[in-house]
């Protein structure tokens, strides 16, 4: 159980084009979800947390305008990366709990590349 | 801000060796995760610590959880290479937000 499904897994395009993301619980409802950013060898940066049908919250830094979060269901959170840059190139992981003592499951991961 | 240091950074062990990796928490917790990375791949919910003191334990795996609710400890007894990756801690603080540590990468030499 707790299986979280993120795609696509792999993304290359040109800089300037915006690229959506989505993430999915598959068997069981998420009352949060969680959008993070890894960069090589490193931990997991949160980026924003997302809950069903409010906006989500943003962390430090995070450019609200560039990285759009929608949660429009309990299943499914998208985060669309606008006009990607080279600076946007990083691997982006989404997580899903289903409540607040509950453990993160996480996605497999979408490797985004702009050139 | 609340942070949770993670320490050694890096592991090289002999497989059959043990390995430890520790994590300290500036501020209390609610509770303590631990997750596995595999190299290229997304973190896996390993366990969750909840109780001051408590020690779980999966077969060669032995978490602690301190009593203080401040500290906690992944404890890998005779490693195997299926072991290689990196394992983060990760404190839920009061805020509801999930704190990850650094993260110990572990190598077993066969």
């Amino acid at each position: 159980g707790a299986v979280v499904s993120q795609h696509p897994s792999w993304v290359i395009c040109k800089s300037g084009t915006s690229v959506k993301i989505e993430c999915r619980s598959l068997d069981f409802q998420a009352t949060t979800m969680f959008w993070y950013r890894q960069f090589p060898k490193q931990s997991l940066m949160l980026m924003a947390t997302s809950n069903e049908g409010s906006k989500a919250t943003y962390e430090q830094g995070v450019e609200k305008d560039k990285f759009l979060i929608n949660h429009a269901s309990l299943t499914l959170s998208t985060l669309t990366v606008t006009s990607a840059h080279p600076e946007d190139s990083s691997f982006y992981i989404c997580s899903a709990r289903m409540g607040h003592n509950q453990p993160q499951h996480f996605g497999d991961g979408t490797r985004l590349s702009i050139l | 801000g609340q942070q949770v240091m993670q320490i050694p950074q890096y592991q090289h062990v002999q497989e059959g060796e043990d390995f430890t990796t520790y994590c300290n928490s500036s501020t209390t917790l609610s509770n303590i995760q631990w997750y596995k990375q595999r190299p290229g791949g997304h973190p896996v919910f390993l366990i969750q610590l909840v109780k001051s003191g408590e020690v779980k334990k999966q077969k060669r795996l032995t978490f602690q959880f301190g009593e203080a609710k401040k500290n906690s400890s992944l404890h890998i007894t005779a490693t195997q290479t299926t072991d290689v990756g990196t394992y983060f801690c990760a404190g839920l603080s009061n805020t509801g937000k999930l704190i990850f540590g650094q993260g110990t990468t572990l190598q077993v030499k066969p």
